[in-house]
Order: structure tokens, then sequence, then C-alpha cells
């Protein structure tokens, strides 16, 4: 069964807006990673934070967790035509599972 | 590097074939990982693989199988397809701490 579930199921922004995208969890986990997929290509880790960790930054991505509520969320910022694209959540969980458990993930457009 | 291939990249079957699609990786990551991927289901894991010689089951294991003796290989044989196996497949591999996947370019099958 999916771990994450990313909020909203679709976004549309303007170029240089910026866009946030959630994801909700259920079971304790040691680490969570975004991840994005262009139209009809494989996943393209973007990031991963760890659960000791609040926030992290990577270019013009910024990533929050919040173990109390079970969430993450992503934000890009200044946001390009480019950037369109499905965003999926994965977490780790603890214990050291040798498995990564992905939401369904975020279709984003960004329109030029 | 090449990273993580497969091939074929598109295949169609008759209901009741078999065929193994295959995956490779040549980055000497330990582990592997097959997936599928359905209109809004996300992604969900297949089977994967901690080393050499050791395979386990993920979420949706029935109707496939795997088997790794190599490092860099890991293919995953359809015994008897079925309609609902009409899916993209996603490998991926990685190395074990942390658990960040590199996914392969995907195999869009069709079942008929």
């Amino acid at each position: 069964s999916q771990q994450g579930e990313e909020d909203p199921q679709a976004l549309s922004i303007q170029e240089g807006e910026n866009a946030t995208m959630n994801c909700s969890y259920k079971t304790s986990i040691n680490n969570l990673q975004w991840y994005r997929q262009n139209s009809g290509r494989g996943l393209v880790h973007l990031i991963l934070i760890r659960s000791n960790e609040r926030e992290k930054h990577s270019g013009r991505l910024r990533v929050t967790l919040d173990t109390s509520k079970k969430s993450s969320s992503l934000l890009i910022t200044a946001s390009r035509a480019a950037d369109t694209a499905s965003y999926f959540c994965a977490t780790g969980r603890q214990g050291g599972s040798e498995k990564l458990v992905f939401g369904k993930g975020t279709k984003l457009t960004v329109n030029p | 590097n090449a990273g993580v291939t497969q091939t074929p990249k598109f295949q169609v079957l008759k209901t009741g074939q078999s065929m193994t699609l295959q995956c490779a990786q040549d980055m000497n990551h330990e582990y592997m990982s097959w997936y599928r991927q359905d209109p809004g289901m996300g992604l969900r894991l297949i089977h994967y693989s901690v080393g050499a010689g050791i395979t386990d089951q993920g979420e949706v294991p029935n109707g496939y199988n795997v088997s790794r003796s190599t490092t860099e290989d890991f293919p995953l044989r359809l015994l008897s397809a079925a309609p609902s196996q009409t899916s993209v497949y996603f490998c991926a591999s990685s190395p074990p701490n942390p658990l960040v996947q590199y996914f392969g370019p995907g195999t869009r099958l069709t079942v008929t």
C-alpha cells in the first residue's frame, strides 16, 4: 500500500511563480526523498531529507519535513517551463528497510 | 557510465505469452528494484534485490519472477502475460545507504 500521498494531484502555475507540493505519510521514517519524472521518462532523484532534519535546500528547491505531522513539502521557486513534470515523494522506513515507498505524485504544469 | 539500461523500450504480448525484461547497471550498486507504474497508482514495487543471489518480493509480485546472478543484471520475467500486466516497468538501482534510486528509462508493455 502507498505510504506517501502527494497533494495536490495537479498544479498549474505561470512561469516565475512558486510551486508548492505536499506529501503526507503514515509510519515512522528515516528519510524522505523527492523525485521528478518528465513525461515518458524514468524518475530522477532531486533531494533527500533525513528524519532529524527540518529543512533542506538545493538550488531552487526547498524541502521541509515535519515528523510530528508526518508531512513534507517541496517548494520550487521562480518556476520555469522546464519544471513541468510529475513530482513524487518516497519514504524510507525506520529500521533499515531496503525498500522505498512512493506516493502517487503531483503533476506540475508551468505555463510560459 | 550508461547508468541503468532497460530493454526493450516497447513490447506487445498476447495473453499467455512469456517474456523477460532486461535491466543492467554499471554503477556497482548493491540494490536493484523493479517497479510498475499505472495511471493514478504511482510506482509499486514488484521485486527487489539487496545483492547477487538475494531477491525478495515487493508489493505486487504475483505473475513475475526475478533472479540476480550478477551485481550488474536484474531481469524480470513475466511467466504468463495477462492484460492486467499492461503497464510501464521501471528498473532502479541504489547504493544501500541512503537508498537513493537511479531509474532506467522504462519499458512500456501492452498485453492484448
